[in-house]
């Protein structure tokens, strides 16, 4: 079965920089990864996602790039702020087998003032 | 409200007592999902239904742990004679898409096995 793997599993950037947060996955036939933040206590939120046919896809801040080659999805978060604290997941599936999302375990982000 | 409800949101339970969990999904959902997530962890896969059909269970899932789906509209998750490393936060989503899209999760019930 898919296999999602994510690095680092802590980041602290600081006010205004960058973040980047990685992910692989194992099932080539994997075609949806979406990406979830969750804050501390609360459920885990949908803020993006890509399909297979795309390379890249961007709202506001944050954009994720996919390389179906390599297997290799990406979070980038730029000018961040403290409100992006919060535990970000990588996550995989095949929509074609109509297939539930397996995540990673995750990346806690600490926007640092 | 028209999101995931999950009940209850806490749960403390002695070590070999059984308890049981709901989730309501949005009404005009036909998937439901459950997962498992522990300290630091991602949300582990547990099983998936279709309408009132599951469809697929975890090999996570013990024969300790049974989930339901009647009628195809709430979910129960059954835990029998609990042990401490069962507890974790157990959420719920659904969606009315096939392949994990639109995945709207519940807050989860947190269960503490003393």
């Amino acid at each position: 079965g898919e296999n999602v793997e994510q690095h680092p599993s802590t980041l602290s950037v600081q006010e205004g920089d960058s973040a980047v947060i990685k992910c692989t996955y194992s099932d080539s036939a994997s075609n949806y990864f979406p990406w979830y933040k969750q804050e501390l206590g609360k459920r885990p939120q949908l803020i993006i996602d890509i399909r297979s046919n795309v390379g890249e896809k961007k709202d506001q801040r944050i954009a994720v790039t996919l390389n179906k080659t390599a297997k290799h999805f990406s979070l980038h978060i730029t000018e961040t702020q403290p409100e992006d604290s919060a535990v970000y997941f990588c996550a995989a599936s095949n929509a074609n087998r109509d297939d539930k999302i397996i995540f990673g375990k995750g990346t806690r982000l600490h926007i640092l003032p | 409200d028209t999101g995931v409800s999950q009940d209850p949101r806490h749960k403390i339970t002695k070590r070999g007592q059984n308890v049981t969990f709901r989730c309501d999904p949005i009404s005009e959902h036909n998937r439901l999902y459950w997962y498992r997530q522990t300290l630091g962890q991602g949300p582990e896969f547990l099983t998936y239904f279709q309408n009132e059909a599951q469809l697929e269970k975890s090999r996570l899932l013990s024969d300790r742990f049974s989930a339901e789906r009647p009628k195809g509209s709430f979910s129960t998750l059954e835990i029998q004679r609990t042990e401490q490393g069962d507890s974790a936060m157990y959420l719920c989503a659904s969606s009315s898409s096939p392949g994990g899209y639109g995945y709207t999760f519940g807050s989860g019930t947190r269960l503490t096995v003393v």
